[in-house]
């Protein structure tokens, strides 16, 4: 059964560099079928894609966080990861990876919240 | 960006009712819609994908249709487990982008 699990710090400091990891299970990152992104949810509010990936590296980002993202693959570890650098307030939320089939997200994580704050 | 509206935001309710939400995008998106349903402190869950194809495991009273602009999702007899948040999303181009939200609650 397909199942994926963020993982990271809960608490970032402004300026600083927000890193999550998304460890998959009951498939394979280098499966050539799929996508595997990240979405996040500020509270109270709507959803956000950030962005994904393909098995081979080839990654595409929301235009909205200005360059400060990037999204990586592990092969080897069956896993993906975000960095999102100069974190501040408006970056709190919750961060969600999931698998991307068909242009749509067909399955999720339970999601991470994340709260930048000194 | 391509923009995506839902209406109405909100919307009340009773089981058994028939319901539907309705999702415009900002330009042509093809059938590249997903529909998705979040209940409170979990993940949204993926209901509809390419406009009107039933995801493995939802019950077959969720419907979708659409394409182009325009686009709906119809539950056709409400039971007490759907009362949640749902969410249209664009796949037609990156960035794929959400609809607000549409909160369906009990009447």
């Amino acid at each position: 059964q397909l199942q994926l699990q963020e993982s990271g710090p809960g608490l970032v400091k402004p300026s600083e560099t927000l890193s999550l990891t998304c460890s998959v299970s009951g498939d394979s990152v280098r499966s050539s079928i799929y996508y595997w992104g990240w979405i996040r949810q500020p509270p109270g509010k709507g959803l956000e894609w950030i962005g994904n990936i393909y098995y081979s590296g080839s990654a595409y980002y929301n235009p909205s966080l200005k360059g400060r993202v990037l999204i990586s693959v592990d092969t080897s570890r069956n896993q993906f990861s975000l960095k999102l650098s100069s974190v501040t307030a408006a970056d709190t939320a919750m961060y969600y990876c999931a698998r991307q089939s068909t242009r749509c997200h067909d399955a999720w994580g339970q999601g991470i919240l994340v709260t930048v704050s000194s | 960006d391509i923009q995506m509206t839902q209406s109405p935001s909100s919307v009340s309710a009773s089981v058994g009712d028939r319901v539907t939400i309705t999702c415009r995008a900002s330009q042509d998106i093809a059938s590249w819609l997903a529909w998705y349903q979040q209940k409170p402190g979990k993940a949204p869950n993926l209901l509809i994908y390419v406009a009107s194809n039933l995801h493995s495991g939802v019950p077959s009273r969720f419907s979708g249709s659409g394409s182009g602009t325009d686009f709906t999702l119809t539950i056709s007899s409400l039971q007490p487990e759907d009362f949640a948040v749902y969410y249209c999303q664009q796949a037609n181009s990156f960035p794929y982008t959400f609809g607000q939200g549409t909160k369906l609650e009990i009447k």
